[in-house]
């Protein structure tokens, strides 16, 4: 199965920029790299997803190399609300089976 | 609304028993998910259903069995739980996608503990 990891943690502080990386030295060659947020006791919900180069919509932007084995989730000015774990979600080549990343634990101070 | 819903939210059981968790959505989805979610692993998937029919094995299925006798529900079903087996457990729902990766929306989830 794919390796999909993301760092454990990232502390920032409001307004400020928050970049997220996810390595998929696996990714399926033909699948989409989808971001999720999860709160605490709920299931996780949509940010963006794209494919290659750069996608933006009104709440995030996300930059994938032209080789796919990373994505990089950017949160632009987060505020205290943006508290929250992210995950990647990619395919994977050997297998065909969608793997979430490890997520990772964003903490935004005042 | 379309919405999708588990039940039970909580359940306690103990080691040995069957228990069903139960996964209903109203986006006449074509797919649903079942993962579970533990600390230091993430969400990993169980099994997944892409209709009628139709399941096949995730990540983590090893425990664990699924049945798609229609679009709306997807019971995940435990044949003896164990306490390994305790996690939190989310059903998820997207449409039949083109290459594109289909948005999944994820229900509130299982809390389940075995004893």
């Amino acid at each position: 199965l794919a390796k999909t990891t993301q760092p454990i943690s990232m502390d920032s502080y409001e307004g400020q920029e928050v970049n997220i990386t996810c390595s998929h030295n696996n990714i399926a060659t033909n699948d989409y790299i989808t971001w999720y947020q999860q709160f605490p006791s709920q299931g996780p919900r949509f940010i963006i997803q794209g494919y290659k180069t750069k996608v933006t919509n009104e709440v995030a932007s996300l930059f994938i190399p032209a080789d796919r084995k990373s994505s990089t989730l950017s949160l632009p000015r987060v505020s205290l609300s943006d508290t929250a774990v992210y995950y990647c979600l990619v395919g994977d080549r050997g297998t065909d089976k969608l793997i979430f990343g490890t997520g990772t634990r964003l903490q935004v101070f005042p | 609304d379309a919405e999708i819903t588990q039940s039970p939210r909580h359940k306690i059981t103990e080691t040995g028993r069957q228990v069903t968790l139960a996964c209903h959505q109203t986006w006449n989805h074509n797919n649903m998910f079942w993962y579970r979610q533990d600390l230091g692993h993430g969400l990993r998937l169980i099994h997944y259903s892409y209709g009628v029919q139709d399941t096949n094995k995730g990540e983590v299925s090893d425990g664990y069995s699924v049945s798609r006798s229609n679009t709306e529900d997807l019971p995940l079903t435990l044949e003896s739980a164990a306490s390994s087996q305790t996690s939190v457990y989310f059903c998820a729902s997207s449409n039949s996608g083109g290459t594109a990766q289909e948005t999944q929306y994820f229900g509130p989830g299982t809390r389940l503990l075995v004893l």
